[in-house]
């Protein structure tokens, strides 16, 4: 099982920003996958969830109209979006292999992409 | 949003020592909690899920107990590569919220 996530991103605030997760060696279709935020210095953030099979998607309130989750199960690859960046979004993000049927956990992780806003 | 409450937030502690950590759910998570292992610059590794299960590939001085809204994840020995920041998340309900993370650090 893997899970590989484009690279770092320098952007400028207002500017738009789609960051991928591209899974391989397992069934992407039948397993969550989330994405979870570490601003610098700091703790894991749950930002929300995405079953690729049908694209159900669950937010945390926190993130609720501030990024958009999708994903392209044809290309095994989930996706993290913003449509005006802020200052304040540069952080680590990372997605993570969700697995059910051990409650929940995130049982793999990718490397992270670095995202960083400055005018 | 249940809120996880770790502590403490951080410790200093000796090889060999036995070390453990809490944390604490706002209301009952049955037993839907994950802990995770994180060093600096790398992505976070699930070492516990379902309050105490050991994921493959982790050392047995890791264990996890607790159930409802109390939970512990305790380092029966202290070895050198075990000095990191770790965070516990419940999987109970979305939003599935993370601890604020406790800091190992050597003493």
């Amino acid at each position: 099982v893997q899970l590989v996530q484009s690279g770092a991103e320098v952007k400028k605030p207002g500017e738009s920003l789609k960051i991928s997760c591209k899974g391989s060696g397992y069934s992407f279709t039948s397993h969550w996958v989330g994405w979870v935020r570490q601003m610098p210095g700091k703790g894991l953030e749950w930002m929300g969830i995405i079953y690729p099979s049908d694209s159900d998607t669950r937010y945390s309130p926190s993130f609720q109209g501030q990024v958009t989750i999708s994903a392209d199960k044809s290309i095994s690859t989930a996706y993290l979006q913003w449509s005006s960046l802020k200052a304040s979004d540069s952080a680590m993000y990372y997605c993570a292999r969700q697995y059910i049927a051990n409650g929940g956990n995130l049982d793999y992780w990718g490397q992270g992409t670095l995202v960083t806003v400055s005018s | 949003d249940i809120q996880m409450t770790q502590s403490p937030s951080s410790l200093s502690a000796s090889v060999g020592d036995r070390v453990t950590i809490t944390c604490r759910a706002s209301q009952s998570i049955s037993t839907y909690l994950n802990w995770y292992q994180q060093k600096p610059g790398k992505a976070p590794k699930l070492l516990i899920y379902v309050a105490s299960n050991l994921q493959s590939g982790v050392p047995s001085r890791f264990s996890g107990s607790g159930s409802g809204t109390d939970f512990t994840l305790t380092i029966s020995s202290l070895q050198p590569e075990d000095f990191a920041t770790y965070y516990c998340q419940q999987s109970y309900i979305t939003p599935q919220t993370f601890g604020q993370g406790t800091k190992v650090e050597v003493k």
